[in-house]
């Protein structure tokens, strides 16, 4: 099976502008979940996303949002961005949900600059 | 207290085996789980360990859990050039995934 993939790999933008960043899940993979990793505050958690809806939700500013299509695939936007938001996004698919049983698999994420 | 922790540098020379510790928050967390991170890429799943267990071996890596301590441990034995990279351990509770802040391995030739 293809592993998570992510697109696109590397993007710079400048302070206000928004961005949006796509993960493919793998085949078989209902549920999404995005993480932010920065070197001061670790791996963040964003958002979790199943069968199109969002379960989950971290401790983020309403500036970040997600969206999930009817397969699996999701987005998330990231609008008036700032210089903070400079980060690595993963995104990270399991079968059916975060945790106990079910384990994440994640891809090789997106680094974000914010100039 | 609420975090996984790990110590944040391990350093060895190829050849010996490295052993990568960490404490976590929950008694009831039901698996927990080490991931690899190398520069530039996403988390790797390397090994996961149900609660009720003790020790889960897998080709070089070797997965330790104290349950009455909260502390799990991972052995990689014959540490290779190949190994450096970033180890995050994490738990898992009910719906819910905490990861620690990851020790950076660095092996020597």
């Amino acid at each position: 099976k293809a592993g998570v993939t992510q697109t696109p790999r590397y993007l710079i933008k400048t302070r206000g502008q928004q961005v949006t960043l796509s993960c493919s899940p793998i085949s078989g993979h209902r549920s999404v979940s995005w993480y932010q990793q920065t070197p001061g505050q670790g791996l963040q958690f964003l958002f979790e996303y199943f069968s199109e809806t969002q379960r989950n939700k971290g401790n983020f500013p309403g500036r970040f949002s997600g969206r999930q299509f009817s397969n699996s695939r999701s987005e998330m936007n990231v609008s008036t961005l700032e210089l903070g938001d400079s980060a690595l996004y993963l995104c990270a698919s399991s079968q059916n949900g975060r945790g106990v049983t079910d384990t994440q698999y994640f891809g090789p994420g997106t680094r974000l600059t914010v100039l | 207290g609420e975090d996984v922790e790990q110590s944040l540098f391990l350093s060895v020379r190829e050849g010996d085996s490295s052993v990568i510790n960490c404490t976590y928050t929950d008694s009831s967390s039901t698996y927990l789980y080490w991931y690899k991170q190398e520069p530039g890429a996403g988390l790797q799943l390397l090994t996961y360990i149900f609660s009720n267990m003790d020790m889960k071996q897998d080709q070089r890596l070797t997965v330790l859990l104290n349950k009455k301590d909260k502390h799990l441990s991972l052995r990689i034995a014959d540490t290779q050039t190949g190994d450096s990279a970033i180890y995050f351990c994490a738990e898992s509770i009910n719906n819910d995934m905490r990861f620690g802040a990851g020790t950076r391995l660095t092996v020597k030739p």
